[in-house]
């Protein structure tokens, strides 16, 4: 049973068009991320939330949207692609977001975003 | 702020070798250090992390981590490598904030 399952695995799309990535977690885990992959490995958050609710938003453009219907859920809506946003995107859920992140995060496989 | 280098993008290595990837990190408050691998097509998991106490952290996989704050590094040993070892590993650091800082990564390859 997969505690982080993110869908699709692979998205190839062209300029222009809106797409969505969804992840869910059977953990119980409060507390959901979604990271950006680029093609040189580097590894960096877009956005957390706790319990439904945005914690972190780091500076990610408006075309990027998380929507989260309850706390098990996390999906991302990304408007407008541009070829700029091919990359692979983890979500990642831990228990509880504390202060300090002193949590495991328990990440999903990855989506590889192709924009073309 | 903090912040994560691991200087080596590359480490190649025959197997049953020995094996340290670096990582050294900056901030100015206390923080909480942990090395993640991702293997081919797959998510990150956790090796190892030190949160406090003993600074020799062992992991899972035979990996252990050192924590040194005079030299604020925090490099990843395993006396034997083994050719399933081959992953990218990736270090990170949290502070006084909610954010896990990731390094650039190493890519650790095994040869036989």
């Amino acid at each position: 049973d997969t505690a982080v399952s993110q869908t699709p695995k692979y998205l190839v799309t062209q300029m222009g068009n809106d797409k969505s990535i969804k992840c869910e977690q059977n953990l119980g885990h409060d507390t959901m991320y979604w990271y950006k992959q680029d093609s040189k490995k580097f590894l960096k958050i877009m956005f957390s939330y706790n319990n439904k609710e945005l914690i972190i938003n780091e500076t990610v453009p408006n075309r990027f949207s998380p929507k989260s219907p309850d706390k098990a859920h996390l999906n991302l809506h990304i408007n407008s692609l541009e070829l700029g946003d091919s990359a692979v995107y983890f979500c990642a859920s831990s228990q509880a977001l504390s202060h300090r992140l002193s949590e495991k995060l328990f990440f999903g496989s990855g989506t590889q975003l192709s924009v073309l | 702020a903090q912040s994560v280098t691991q200087l080596d993008s590359q480490v190649p290595v025959f197997e049953e070798a020995p094996v340290e990837l670096r990582c050294n990190y900056s901030s100015s408050v206390s923080v909480y250090l942990f090395w993640y691998v991702q293997y081919p097509n797959q998510g990150l998991q956790l090796l190892l992390k030190y949160l406090s106490g003993s600074t020799l952290v062992k992991g899972i996989n035979g990996f252990e981590a050192e924590f040194n704050k005079s030299q604020t590094s925090f490099h990843l040993r395993k006396p034997s490598v083994h050719i399933s070892d081959t992953a990218e590993y990736f270090c990170a650091v949290s502070g006084h904030t909610d954010k896990l800082i990731f390094g650039t990564g190493t890519r650790l390859q095994v040869f036989p």
